[in-house]
């Protein structure tokens, strides 16, 4: 039950846009997603609740289709430091986070 | 935010040994608690989840004899590996769940155990 992530990883150069996509066989009550950097552990990013919900703050946001099963975080304009592995995650029986397969980005200059 | 602190960040320890790993939430009180595993380039995976003055749940496949967790405070829980042997070595994580509606986690330092 794990969530999907594409794509697995994604090199960019600085400034360009990137789109990592998390998508459920099943229905999601939520939708969360974190950025983990090397060596650390994983960072709150945002959560989202509803379906055709969109939020962002700054150059990344996210959105969760109708269904609910499928959520995508947009980064814009990307900077070195958004450098990392994202992970969206959701809440399985409202108890625990799973976490999705993950995805590796990689800024360069 | 809330913080969440743990501690040791790093430890190396000979084959056979038992190694503790203590979490800590500083600025609220968690009832519950969970302890993540991570290999390199690979997803976290939730191990148990650990309840403040009860028994952890554990995942399937996850060895309750060989990972010991004890919750024993609402700001405290520990994670032992028991005999711990080379394959152990990981990346270990926890977490706690925010009080809000949708139960952000706040996530531990991560320790990375090294077993020789």
């Amino acid at each position: 039950q794990q969530p999907v992530q594409s794509p697995q990883a994604v090199i960019l150069r600085e400034g360009e846009d990137a789109v990592i996509n998390c998508s459920s066989s099943k229905a999601l009550y939520s939708v969360h997603w974190y950025r983990q950097k090397h060596g650390e552990a994983p960072v709150f990013l945002m959560i989202l609740l509803k379906g055709g919900e969109q939020k962002g703050h700054d150059k990344i946001s996210a959105s969760f289709n109708e269904k609910k099963q499928q959520s995508s975080l947009y980064l814009t304009a990307s900077q070195l430091s958004y450098s990392g592995t994202y992970f969206c995650g959701t809440f399985i029986g409202n108890e625990k986070l799973t976490f999705g397969t993950g995805t590796r980005l990689t800024i360069i200059p | 935010g809330a913080v969440v602190s743990q501690h040791p960040s790093r430890v190396i320890c000979k084959s056979g040994t038992s190694v503790k790993i203590e979490c800590r939430s500083l600025d609220f009180q968690a009832t519950t608690m969970f302890w993540y595993r991570q290999f390199p380039k690979k997803s976290l995976m939730l191990m148990a989840t650990s309840n403040e003055g009860s028994k952890a749940t554990y995942e399937q496949g996850v060895e309750k004899d060989k990972f010991l967790i004890n919750h024993a405070s609402l700001t405290l829980s520990t994670l032992t590996v028991t005999s711990a042997h080379p394959e152990d070595s990981s990346f270990y994580i926890c977490s706690a769940r925010g009080a809000g509606e949708a139960g952000e986690l706040f996530f531990g330092e991560g320790s990375r155990l090294t077993v020789l």
